[in-house]
């Protein structure tokens, strides 16, 4: 079954900085999307990326895909205190609708 | 904006009662999940709804849950018989039709004495 493996498990930056985590799966997917999960609080999508693309970006984010390797990177540039949260990767790997296989997430401190 | 809501926040039971957690989906969704989160954990996929049908369960979406939509708004998740093991933030997510994105309420968190 495929599943989501981010790294690191904690990562922990002073506001300005750049924060990577990376993420890998095992089985062919028809995309990839990054959620926030804020202490105690749902899911909150962020960002997909299709397994045709390679790299997409939405304001301070930064999505890489190489299919070839299953894995992904979330890259946040210029880090805020508010960006503090745990960050999980999902895969789905159908049409139409598709259950969410997610990642155990990097979770994220920014310090100010 | 419209918001998945669940209900209640937090429920406290004993180890064998009945307990239904609720769900309103975004209005115009078409399909519906019911994800776990074991506290520490990654989260999990329990089972997803569509046209008034379960449309995908996992392992974990045993004889001892069930799903239904009552009428044209909620969504419930119902546990038979609680164990312990059961305790966790279940997440109710909605999405429209042809769309990958979910978008998951602020979850559950039922604890099992």
């Amino acid at each position: 079954s495929q599943q989501g493996e981010e790294d690191p498990q904690a990562l922990s930056i002073q506001e300005g900085e750049n924060a990577t985590m990376n993420c890998s799966y095992k089985t062919s997917i028809n995309n990839l999307q990054w959620y926030r999960q804020n202490s105690g609080r749902g899911l909150v999508h962020l960002i997909l990326i299709r397994s045709n693309e390679r790299e997409k970006h939405s304001g301070r984010l930064r999505v890489t895909l190489d299919t070839s390797k299953k894995s992904s990177s979330l890259l946040i540039t210029a880090s805020r205190a508010a960006d503090t949260a745990s960050y999980f990767c999902a895969t789905s790997r159908s049409t139409g609708y598709s259950t969410l296989t997610f990642g155990k997430g990097t979770m994220l401190l920014v310090s100010p | 904006e419209p918001e998945v809501t669940q209900t209640p926040s937090h429920q406290v039971t004993q180890m064998g009662q009945e307990v239904i957690l609720r769900c309103v989906p975004i209005s115009n969704h078409l399909y519906f999940y019911w994800y776990r989160q074991i506290l520490g954990q990654k989260v999990e996929f329990l089972v997803s709804f569509y046209n008034n049908e379960i449309s995908e369960k996992s392992e974990i979406f045993d004889d001892q849950f069930s799903v239904e939509r009552p009428d044209g708004s909620n969504f419930t998740l119902k546990i038979r018989s609680t164990k312990l093991e059961d305790s966790a933030m279940y997440f109710c997510a909605s999405s429209i039709e042809g769309d990958y994105i979910q978008y998951f309420g602020a979850g559950t968190r039922l604890s099992v004495l």
